[in-house]
Parts: structure tokens; C-alpha cells; sequence
């Protein structure tokens, strides 16, 4: 059902460096819209922790970043924390679709 | 500050109905489209429906077309979404959400509310 691909789960150390793939496709990423991202804190609504590819809104940490490349983006989160267990979810606009589109999820485990 | 606050959710029946509510506060509502997206139990998020400020276009995921319907009423800062034939696989958790679009490539949620649940069920 969903249209981007992310890897269903990623864990590291306090103190380390994890990314998160977003593989899409020529309709979506690859035709140039945004990718945006949303961290989902256990029982919570999500929150926009990226958006336009690489934007940090106000009160996100530095620690997160975005990037994009082709048909694919990624998040990093570098200074793993044990507050940043939570599902991570990219999100594009597909012209073939019309709509917005999400990934598939991605849970961060902090060891 | 913003604030969306969704109502409307429970139980309901097979090919029964439901309309949800959104009420936004703290923002310039009518200037701004929004969207429903929703969250099967222990699933992803998926998008359901989106409606421009004005509420004169309205788009919908092919999952839920012809069966859902968005609505908005600017005079008092309120989002709906009307829900018929429901199924078994509309069970989800129902975000509220305010759009953001830039320059015709970046369309993105800056808000989300705290969701409302619906289970469809016998």
C-alpha cells in the first residue's frame, strides 16, 4: 500500500549514527517533490521532524538531518539518544497517485 | 498555538457510517488546506483525503473514493469527514492534519492533531 520503501527496522548505540533509506520512484521523489519526515513518539500523534528535503522546524535538535538524491532521501540521526526511540516515517506527493504519500515506517532502537 | 482537536470516532457496524470532526484553533484556518490521514492498528500511515482552503477542490486516496467525503466549514474553524460503507480494513486510528504547499513541489503536514479511533466491527 505504500509507495516509498524504508527499511522496517534500525537500531544503535547511545552516542552513534543511524540513517533511514526512502526509496521511491519517478512519480514521486525522482519527479522532484520535497521529501519531508515525521518522527512517531510511542502512542503519540506524529510530529514533522524534516521538511523540503533538509529543513529543521523550530525545536527540532541539530542531531537530525535530511538529504536527497534521485529517486531516494535519507534521514540521519547522529548522537543516538534514548529519546529518539520512535517510528520514523518519509513522505512525498506522487503525481501519479495525486495525493501524498508515505513510507513504509522505520523503528529506531536504541540499544 | 496551533491546536487541531479531532471527535467523532467509535464503533460502528459493517456498511454503517461515521463523521468525524476536526476543530482547528490558533491559525488563519480558511487559508489553509487540510488533510485526514489515517493509522491501521500497528500499520503505517496512510493518506485518505485532502481539501483546499476554500474548500472547493477536494482530492481522496482510491481506498477510500467514492465512499468518503471531505467538508470544511470556514465560519467556524471546523474539518469533517463524512465516512459510509464502512469496512473492516477503515479501522484506524483518524489524524486530522494542516497542509503545507510550496511552489507546487513540496506538500507536507506542519500540524497534526491527536487522533480519534474508529473500529469497524460487528
Amino acid at each position: 500500500q505504500s509507495v516509498l520503501t524504508q527499511p522496517p527496522s534500525v537500531s544503535g548505540a547511545p552516542g552513534q549514527r543511524v540513517t533511514i533509506s526512502c526509496t521511491g520512484s519517478s512519480s514521486n521523489i525522482g519527479a522532484g517533490y520535497d521529501v519531508h519526515w515525521y518522527q512517531q513518539l510511542p502512542g503519540t500523534a506524529p510530529q514533522l521532524l524534516i521538511y523540503d528535503n533538509n529543513n529543521r522546524p523550530s525545536g527540532v535538535p541539530d542531531r537530525f538531518s535530511g538529504s536527497k538524491s534521485g529517486t531516494s532521501a535519507s534521514l540521519a540521526i547522529t548522537g543516538l539518544q534514548a529519546e529518539d526511540e520512535a517510528d520514523y516515517y518519509c513522505q512525498s506527493y506522487d503525481s501519479g497517485l495525486s495525493g501524498y504519500v508515505f513510507g513504509t515506517g522505520t523503528k529506531v532502537t536504541v540499544l | 498555538e496551533v491546536q487541531l482537536l479531532e471527535s467523532g470516532g467509535g464503533l460502528v457496524q459493517p456498511g454503517g457510517s461515521l463523521r468525524l470532526s476536526c476543530a482547528a484553533s490558533g491559525f488563519s484556518f480558511s487559508s489553509y488546506a487540510m488533510s485526514w490521514v489515517r493509522q491501521a492498528p500497528g500499520k503505517g500511515l496512510e493518506w485518505v483525503s485532502a481539501i483546499s482552503g476554500s474548500g472547493g477542490r477536494t482530492y481522496y486516496a482510491d481506498s477510500v473514493k467514492g465512499r468518503f467525503t471531505i467538508s470544511r466549514d470556514n465560519s467556524k474553524n471546523t474539518l469533517f469527514l463524512q465516512m459510509k460503507s464502512l469496512r473492516a480494513e477503515d479501522t484506524a486510528v483518524y489524524y486530522c492534519a494542516k497542509d503545507i504547499v510550496v511552489a507546487a513541489n513540496s506538500y507536507y503536514f506542519d500540524y497534526w492533531g491527536q487522533g480519534t479511533l474508529v473500529t469497524v466491527s460487528s
